[in-house]
């Protein structure tokens, strides 16, 4: 049981260029997020997605896009990369519903853009 | 939404206490969290606390909550080095697990 995996671990792209994160869970978890983590800052909301076939804007969502591509995997692209974009992102999964209450942390994948 | 507030860091003697406060703005909060984050690792769920609940002791953690005041406390009995991180408090005012962080206490324990 592996948790929450993340690839890659770490990446450096020039401004302009695209790429995508990815997620996966091995919980059965319904519900799965994107954050990103910079410092002094906390973590803060990209998207989300409820459940298989939805997802939903969370609190910085411009630059990105997901897909909820199947209920194991949820990926983050990003289309444009901006020295903006350079952070820690994170994702993460829970059961989904009444029980969302403890959400399980990929290790997360260090984004530096030039 | 939900606005969290936390003091930024904290320095503890090996065998002391550490108390790690949080203020939150949503009074709807349902669910109130503390995640522990390890250099160079994700987060991980310490313990979580229900808005109808004053306090959770679980081990040597224990929560207490002020509704009233809109403060949330961490208290990390007989603190080693191991409890060395950052420690987010984080709130929840839905079901769909949408979290609101704080910006993280760094927790530096001196031997």
């Amino acid at each position: 049981n592996a948790g929450v995996t993340q690839t890659p671990k770490f990446q450096v792209l020039k401004t302009g260029q695209s790429m995508t994160l990815q997620c996966a869970q091995d919980m059965n978890h319904n519900s799965m997020y994107w954050y990103r983590q910079d410092p002094g800052m906390g973590l803060r909301l990209i998207y989300y997605s409820a459940s298989e076939g939805t997802t939903d804007k969370g609190e910085v969502p411009n630059g990105y896009n997901v897909s909820r591509l199947n209920k194991r995997e949820f990926s983050l692209r990003l289309e444009s990369a901006a020295p903006s974009q350079t952070s820690v992102y994170f994702c993460a999964s829970t059961v989904g519903g009444s029980n969302s209450y403890e959400q399980y942390f990929g290790p997360g994948t260090r984004l530096t853009v030039t | 939404g939900e606005d969290v507030e936390q003091s930024l860091f904290l320095s503890v003697r090996e065998g002391d206490s550490s108390v790690i406060n949080c203020t939150y703005t949503d009074s709807s909060s349902t669910y109130l969290y503390w995640y522990k984050q390890e250099p160079g690792a994700g987060l991980q769920l310490l313990t979580y606390i229900f808005s109808n609940m004053d306090m959770k002791q679980d081990q040597r953690l224990t929560v207490l909550l002020n509704k009233k005041d809109k403060h949330l406390s961490l208290r990390i009995a007989d603190t080693q080095t191991g409890d060395s991180a950052i420690y987010f408090c984080a709130g929840a005012t839905d079901s769909w697990g949408k979290l609101q962080f704080g910006a993280g206490t760094q927790v530096v324990v001196t031997p």
